[in-house]
């Protein structure tokens, strides 16, 4: 069974910042919420993870909300190469029980001019 | 990521052959994982190991084997290839020890079967 939900597709204009949302209202105490994403064909590519504060890194900032069921990813200057499918994954950080990233289907998003 | 490759990048074989798909890494990670995407759709695991004397059963296991011939080195095998298991392939490498326990994917290969 899924646990993130997230909608399949959003817009973007260049230059303003993209907001992703997340919905994973059944997330366990010791699991983290990770985000990938993946440009055309490639292989997926890390973005950013956190496990209940929010994190910056030099891609995107990653907001959790206090009960930890919603997380939104910011890109804040999207660009057209941030056009890509992205993927919120939740899953306990170097479990021992198998590491398998379980993709749903993700968000396209499409940035344009 | 360029630490992460496959070889071949696209392979059309007929139904009935057998098919190796390599994955070579020099990030120095112990554990290492196949997946394999259908079109539209996320990734989905084949086999995953954790070092060289340990290889796991993934979610898709069924029709493909592996052999983990060093630490580097993880090859995923189809000893009979089916339309079916036409996709695109990919590799990953983690290392839990590190803080982000990210994976990291190599380009992926285009595997057909006729």
């Amino acid at each position: 069974d899924a646990k993130t939900t997230q909608p399949p597709s959003m817009d973007c204009a260049e230059g303003r910042a993209a907001n992703l949302p997340c919905n994973h209202s059944t997330i366990s105490g010791n699991e983290y919420v990770y985000w990938y994403r993946q440009i055309h064909s490639q292989g997926p590519q890390y973005i950013i993870h956190g496990l209940k504060n929010n994190e910056t890194n030099e891609m995107a900032s990653l907001i959790i909300t206090e009960d930890r069921k919603s997380s939104t990813l910011i890109l804040p200057h999207a660009t057209l190469r941030d056009t890509a499918v992205y993927y919120c994954i939740v899953r306990v950080r170097g479990n021992q029980a198998g590491t398998a990233l379980i993709f749903g289907k993700g968000t396209t998003l499409s940035v344009s001019s | 990521d360029a630490d992460v490759t496959q070889t071949p990048r696209n392979r059309i074989t007929k139904t009935g052959k057998r098919i190796m798909l390599e994955c070579s890494q020099t990030k120095g990670h112990d554990r290492m994982y196949w997946y394999r995407q259908d079109p539209g759709l996320g990734l989905r695991l084949i086999y995953y190991s954790f070092d060289v004397k340990d290889i796991n059963k993934g979610e898709i296991s069924d029709g493909y084997s592996v052999s983990r011939q060093a630490q580097a080195k993880f090859s995923l095998s189809l000893e009979s290839a089916i339309p079916n298991q036409t996709a695109l392939y990919f590799c990953a490498t983690s290392d839990p020890g590190q803080g982000t326990d990210t994976q990291y994917f190599g380009p992926g290969t285009r595997l057909t079967v006729l």
